[in-house]
């Protein structure tokens, strides 16, 4: 069976410093891969998609960037944190091939901006 | 401009009677929906989809209702169970691989 793993769950990050969190999808190949942020008060934000190694879409411009080195690897940077970047991450899969549109999501990073 | 709206960012609604959360789309070319549940601290779930090829889909108390001429759907739970607090996100998907387009949510709260 498929499963999806993020980390850190949590962290708390002093404005300007890095960011990287890491998800992992198993059981499944050349999965579609997001990464979505639910801020306060707000809804799910899609950030970033990548429907296969090195490709990357991003749908809001901001100081985050995603990578995808591996197929089943996914992970969400920033160099520079700003206070606005707290929040919580979520990455989720689909499969590539799949009509049916569900997306499985992963257990969430808590990230605090401070 | 938010193609997939949830106008109530909460109900209130006593256990054992019917909770409807509503969504609006504007988008014309969506012809997929999902209705997700999310616990606070946690990635949210799926609960259950329509293709626009239906109007209804039900799943034991769980029924979603579409209707394309007014762009809007709704989740009907019945009845309502404390343990279905939460927050309910509408999604919407266009053929293809796109990602799928969230609305902002709605909390549900259920009254014992």
């Amino acid at each position: 069976s498929q499963t999806i793993h993020q980390w850190p769950a949590t962290l708390v990050q002093p404005v300007g410093s890095p960011l990287s969190l890491e998800c992992t999808v198993e059981g499944t190949s050349n999965p579609n891969l997001y990464w979505y942020r639910q801020a306060a008060g707000r809804g799910l934000q899609l950030l970033f998609y990548s429907v296969g190694i090195g490709q990357i879409s991003s749908e809001v411009p901001q100081n985050l960037s995603a990578s995808r080195p591996q197929d089943r690897q996914f992970i969400l940077s920033s160099k520079k944190l700003l206070l606005s970047d707290s929040g919580f991450y979520l990455c989720a899969w689909r499969g590539g091939t799949s009509g049916a549109g569900e997306l499985f999501f992963g257990e969430g990073s808590r990230l605090t901006v401070l | 401009d938010q193609q997939v709206k949830q106008n109530s960012p909460s109900l209130s609604v006593q256990e054992g009677r019917i909770s409807i959360l509503n969504c609006d789309y504007t988008n014309s070319m969506f012809d997929y929906f999902l209705w997700y549940k999310k616990y606070p601290a946690e990635g949210p779930t799926f609960l259950i989809s329509i293709s626009s090829i239906k109007d209804k889909n039900e799943d034991g108390r769980f029924t979603v209702f579409l209707n394309k001429s007014a762009k809007h759907l709704s989740l009907h739970i019945v009845p309502s169970q404390p343990g279905d607090s939460a927050v309910y996100f509408c999604a919407a998907l266009s053929s293809g691989n796109t990602p799928l387009v969230f609305g902002k949510g709605t909390r549900l709260s259920v009254i014992a």
